[in-house]
């Protein structure tokens, strides 16, 4: 089955700074890399995600980039506030349908802290 | 966006009982939502996949005879904790898809429930 590596496991930087966390996957036929933020007893909110076909995605300041060749992505945060520390999640799931459609697995999870 | 219900957010209860928890989704229907089990510190590792009208598919090493899964509709999905131990306590939380008429891959977490087995 598909086996996703996150690092780092903790990741501490000061306001303003960018931060950037990896994510390796295993499995080829995975598709779909989406990466969720979440606070300590909440759900799991998704803030980006990136499909196999795209090599780069942006939303303000967050960034996903994947290399497919090296089964690898990543997230990029810049300029980082207070607000975006928590626990960031990546994971990677098969697409298109079937029964492993949705089916996702996670990284180690990355404890972001942004010191004002 | 969607909506996923999930209740009770918090559970505390006796060893060797049982307790259910129900996954909602209120504006779509789901023909397949997940459960996940995360404890303190740790990811979320997926325990099995509910498809509505079918028997859940349990992940390597989850015994689904302790975990009972039903999803008898397109909007509800129930894992059952039976005779909980202290080590079942964890944060539980599911996810739905919705019916597959797009490729849209994009999951809709419920808010998840914290069972304390004492």
């Amino acid at each position: 089955g598909e086996n996703v590596e996150q690092h780092p496991s903790t990741l501490s930087v000061q306001e303003g700074d960018s931060a950037v966390i990896k994510c390796t996957y295993s499995d080829s036929a995975s598709n779909y890399f989406p990466w969720y933020k979440q606070e300590l007893g909440k759900r799991p909110q998704l803030i980006i995600d990136i499909r196999s076909n795209v090599g780069e995605k942006k939303d303000q300041r967050i960034a996903v980039t994947l290399n497919k060749t090296a089964k690898h992505f990543s997230l990029h945060i810049t300029e980082t506030q207070p607000e975006d520390s928590a626990v960031y999640f990546c994971a990677a799931s098969k697409g298109g349908g079937g029964t492993s459609y949705g089916k996702l697995t996670f990284g180690q999870g990355t404890i972001l802290t942004v010191h004002p | 966006g969607a909506v996923v219900s999930q209740h009770p957010s918090w559970v505390i209860c006796k060893s060797g009982t049982s307790v259910k928890i129900e996954c909602r989704s209120l504006d779509f229907q789901a023909t397949t939502m997940f459960w996940y089990r995360q404890f303190p510190k740790q990811s979320l590792m997926l325990m099995a996949t509910s498809n509505e009208g079918s028997k859940a598919t349990y992940e390597q090493g989850v015994e689904k005879d302790k975990f009972l899964i039903n999803h008898a509709s397109l909007t509800l999905s129930t894992l059952t904790v039976t005779s909980a131990h202290p080590e079942d306590s964890s944060f539980y939380i599911c996810s739905a898809r919705e019916q597959a008429t797009t490729l849209n891959e994009k999951l809709f977490f419920g808010s998840g429930t914290q069972l304390s087995v004492l």
